[in-house]
């Protein structure tokens, strides 16, 4: 059964730490994974993709890697600010149906406290 | 920011009352979503819409029913609303490339509809 996992379930930091998330994912065969960061009572917003052949990518305070042999993906955030509190979804797409299948993480809730 | 837009941002409805979540993007896409979301859980598709009068319906079974009668608007409608329905509902759109596999396509959300059924 495909499925995204990610840990932790929550998480608080204080403002200026730096943090990672993980997502592990059974999803095959393999397209892409995209992180995306969800404020509190607003829609998803794309942060970054990563394609099979990417490990690293950076998007500002944001770094994503992406280890295809393990399927797990990391979110490392740098240097956390209070606007950086929201929920980050992981959504892996599969390329088995000619629809792109897109499998959603529960996400992990971050908290940054002054 | 996204150029895609819901309304109401709220909905507060008792049982048995018909409802119609709006859903319009100005970006020309011709991929339409609607994804069903409760709290600390996973987004779960309940329809989707490759184009006009084109409708599917997703991986969670709904009662709810939609219609993509021109390209940026894609309503859903809830026929006859129950507590069961309470949820959070977002729709999304992305650009239709082919209907093959498509491997970055990127989603754009709007704020989303919260529906609570007394």
């Amino acid at each position: 059964k495909n499925q995204v996992e990610q840990s932790p379930q929550s998480l608080i930091i204080l403002e200026g730490k730096n943090c990672t998330l993980q997502c592990n994912y059974t999803v095959s065969p393999f397209s892409n994974l995209r992180w995306y960061k969800q404020d509190t009572g607003r829609g998803p917003v794309s942060l970054t993709i990563m394609t099979f052949s990417e490990n690293t990518k950076s998007n500002g305070r944001y770094t994503a890697t992406l280890d295809a042999d393990t399927k797990q993906s990391s979110l490392h955030i740098t240097a956390s600010q209070l606007s950086d509190s929201a929920s980050y979804i992981c959504v892996v797409s599969d390329r088995g149906s000619t629809l792109g299948r897109l499998y959603f993480g529960r996400g992990t809730q971050l908290t940054v406290w002054p | 920011e996204a150029d895609i837009y819901q309304t109401p941002r709220y909905l507060v409805i008792g049982t048995g009352k018909k409802i119609t979540l709006e859903c319009s993007q100005t970006m020309g896409h011709d991929k339409m979503y609607w994804y069903q979301q409760d709290p600390g859980m996973e987004l779960h598709l309940i329809h989707y819409s490759y184009g006009v009068n084109s409708t599917e319906k997703g991986d969670l079974s709904s009662e709810s029913t939609v219609s993509r009668i021109r390209t940026e608007h894609f309503p859903l409608t809830l026929e006859s609303a129950r507590p069961s329905h309470t949820s959070q509902y977002l729709c999304a759109s992305s650009p239709l490339r082919d209907r093959g596999p498509s491997t970055n396509e990127k989603l754009f959300f709007g704020s989303g509809t919260q529906l609570s059924v007394l």
